[in-house]
């Protein structure tokens, strides 16, 4: 199964700045998946990351605030960008395991905004 | 779009029990529909999943049933164990939209 890599961990960053969130996945996937995750709340998604073209928005998810790259099929980045304490959770990204068709996450990144 | 309810919220047994969480969902077209455990500060893990073509699948204390005409679909946990404690987390996929999430079960077996 495909084996994902996303980093940092966690981060404690100050209100006002950006953090970039990367993930690489060690084998070729059409499409990548940023979901955030409040503290003791679901998983719900931010964006579709599509290589060669624009990510697709969720609904209350918007471009400027979380910025995505998706230069080839096996990386993307997610920026939280003007991050206030609100941005506060784990953000994971996700793809499909075409050998068994499900879904699996990467080790998520726990940001703190102070 | 999809929208998935779970339910109980929070669900306590005893170890040796047995523990079910129910899911339902919205979208008929859905047709892939994974459980996800998650241990605190870990990220979520498939445990089963179950396809719209077949009505029950099983491996060994996990079962997950399907029943597509009341659009629901129940995760069973036999012979619970103190490590099977976690958040359970159902979801739903139609192929035309990435996975919906349910809100979570918190599963505690107690010793």
């Amino acid at each position: 199964s495909a084996v994902i890599s996303q980093k940092p961990s966690r981060d404690i960053c100050q209100r006002g700045t950006s953090l970039t969130i990367q993930c690489q996945v060690d084998s070729q996937v059409t499409m990548m998946f940023w979901y955030r995750q409040q503290p003791g709340q679901s998983l719900t998604l931010i964006a579709t990351a599509n290589q060669g073209s624009e990510a697709t928005y969720e609904s209350g998810f918007v471009i400027d605030k979380f910025p995505i790259s998706r230069p080839n099929l096996t990386f993307s980045t997610l920026t939280v960008s003007n991050m206030s304490p609100e941005d506060s959770s784990i953000y994971l990204c996700s793809v499909e395991i075409a050998s068994i068709g499900g879904y699996t996450f990467g080790s998520g990144t726990r940001l703190t905004v102070v | 779009g999809e929208n998935v309810e779970q339910h109980p919220s929070t669900l306590s047994v005893q170890e040796g029990d047995s523990a079910v969480i129910k899911c339902t969902y919205s979208d008929s077209a859905s047709n892939y529909f994974p459980w996800y455990k998650q241990e605190l500060g870990k990220r979520p893990q498939l445990i089963i999943d179950i396809r719209s073509n077949v009505g029950e699948k099983k491996d060994q204390r996990i079962a997950v049933t399907l029943n597509k005409t009341a659009k629901h679909f129940s995760l069973h946990i036999t012979e619970t164990q103190p490590e099977d404690s976690a958040v359970y987390f159902c979801a739903a996929f139609s192929g035309n939209t990435p996975l919906v999430f349910g809100k979570g079960t918190r599963l505690s077996v107690i010793a």
